[in-house]
């Protein structure tokens, strides 16, 4: 399948600062990227959905001025975590897919504690 | 609105033991396609399965084998011959098939399997 490269794999950062993470499909063009979040234990929920060049769509919940999504190439996608808290503290994945008509492939995960 | 159930929260087997994770859903769409995905204790997502809901064909890849029934709204997925190697969390998803959609995955709540030696 299709490789999915999510950085870094895990991050401990300050309360306060921000936090940025990235993902990049490593040998396809990805239109579009997802991301999630996931609590221990618990499933994945979808964060936000970017489309290469246009502004990410963000569900309902969550901070569009908290998480910041860019998704300026065909193969990068970042999410920044901003002023973080530590209930931020999660484990975040993307996923990225080439076309709508194809699956799309997930990243290694991030795994993100604020202190 | 859809939905992914996985009534199985934690499933223990011994190593080669057959074993079954269940999967139903609900969704409004005429089509759709529904997948597994292996999540390691490292955390990525391993893509299993992708099946459109015109295929109702049971598919069989090595050990693993997935049964589509549309009438119950289920998409089981069975593990044959267990192994240590095989423990991991399953997520069952969901995604509208019609093109031009977002496609996006709802996943069930997870079964975290651990196989036994």
């Amino acid at each position: 399948g299709a490789v999915v490269s999510q950085h870094p794999s895990r991050v401990i950062c300050k309360s306060g600062t921000s936090v940025k993470i990235e993902c990049r499909s490593l040998d396809f063009q990805a239109t579009t990227m997802f991301w999630y979040r996931q609590f221990p234990k618990q499933s994945l929920m979808l964060m936000a959905t970017s489309n290469e060049g246009s502004k990410a769509t963000y569900e309902q919940g969550v901070e569009k001025d908290k998480f910041l999504i860019n998704h300026a190439s065909l193969t990068l996608s970042t999410l920044t975590v901003t002023s973080a808290h530590p209930e931020d503290s999660s484990f975040y994945i993307c996923s990225a897919r080439e076309t709508p008509n194809t699956e799309a492939f997930f990243g290694q995960g991030t795994r993100l504690t604020v202190v | 609105a859809q939905k992914v159930t996985q009534a199985q929260t934690e499933i223990s087997v011994v190593e080669k033991e057959d074993v079954t994770l269940d999967c139903v859903y609900e969704t409004r769409d005429t089509t759709y396609y529904l997948f597994w995905y292996k999540q390691p204790p490292s955390g990525e997502l391993v893509f299993l399965i992708r099946r459109n809901s015109f295929d109702e064909q049971n598919e069989i890849s090595g050990r693993y084998s997935w049964n589509f029934q549309k009438s119950t709204s289920s998409f089981n997925f069975t593990i044959t011959a267990s192994q240590v190697v095989d423990s991991a969390v399953y997520f069952c998803a969901l995604s509208p098939l019609s093109s031009g959609s977002a496609r996006q995955l709802t996943f069930g709540s997870g079964t975290q399997l651990t196989v036994l030696p």
